[in-house]
């Protein structure tokens, strides 16, 4: 089956650092995203790996073991606009298409002044 | 901004009523796949339109059907509606060959009485 694991919820502090994880168990794998999710709002792209390794964009990283089936998402200098829910989501391969998202329930993110 | 747009912004339906969502994709992009998020949980995908023609679906009855047109816009057609349609319906749209991160709309909140 397909199964896509992460926290519900986490709490962290204005400037800090907090990593999100996601471990996932798909038929098939074409790539890992990572989205945030303002209440109410539609799902913004933050990240993508297809690669093993780290990927840095600003004050947001994404990292992915494809051997574990693992990825974290790395939010350095918390701001209280954060808060939110990160979304961690397997591209899969559908036949000859290019391959729908299959997304965990995703981790609210509460970040406290 | 991302340039998806949907319509409309909110919906109330009743059980064994029908309903269309519209869907423009971004400039530029040739694919639009859907996705129902239920309250508290990841979006689920629907299927996906690429040249006019559905590309792959997820685990939803045949009442849940769409279009693509030439210019790439699209259509989710829910009919028989039931209680547990009531969700926000998210199209997303990417450009199939090039970059493939799917870019999300503002969703239409369906509610279904």
């Amino acid at each position: 089956g397909q199964n896509i694991d992460q926290p519900t919820e986490m709490t962290a502090t204005e400037g800090a650092i907090v990593q999100i994880n996601c471990t996932y168990q798909t038929s098939g794998f074409n790539g890992l995203f990572w989205y945030q999710q303002h209440a109410g709002e539609a799902p913004t792209f933050l990240s993508y790996n297809v690669l093993d390794g780290l990927e840095e964009k600003g004050r947001f990283s994404s990292f992915l073991s494809r051997s574990k089936g693992y990825s974290y998402l790395l939010l350095k200098e918390l701001q209280m606009k954060d808060s939110a829910s990160y979304l961690c989501a397997v591209r899969d391969h559908y036949g000859g298409s290019q391959g729908n998202l299959i997304f965990g329930k995703g981790t609210k993110l509460s970040v406290k002044p | 901004e991302t340039g998806v747009t949907q319509s409309p912004t909110h919906l109330i339906k009743t059980r064994g009523q029908q309903v269309t969502l519209r869907c423009s994709s971004q400039s530029g992009h040739n694919t639009v796949s859907w996705y129902q998020q239920a309250l508290g949980q990841g979006p689920q995908f629907i299927f996906q339109y690429y040249r006019e023609e559905e590309n792959g679906r997820g685990n939803f009855p045949p009442r849940f059907s769409g279009l693509q047109f030439p210019n790439y816009s699209s259509e989710l057609n829910v009919n028989a509606l039931e209680l547990d349609d009531s969700a926000l319906y998210l199209c997303a749209s990417s450009n199939r060959g090039l970059t493939d991160t799917q870019y999300f709309g503002p969703g239409t909140r369906l509610t279904v009485l």
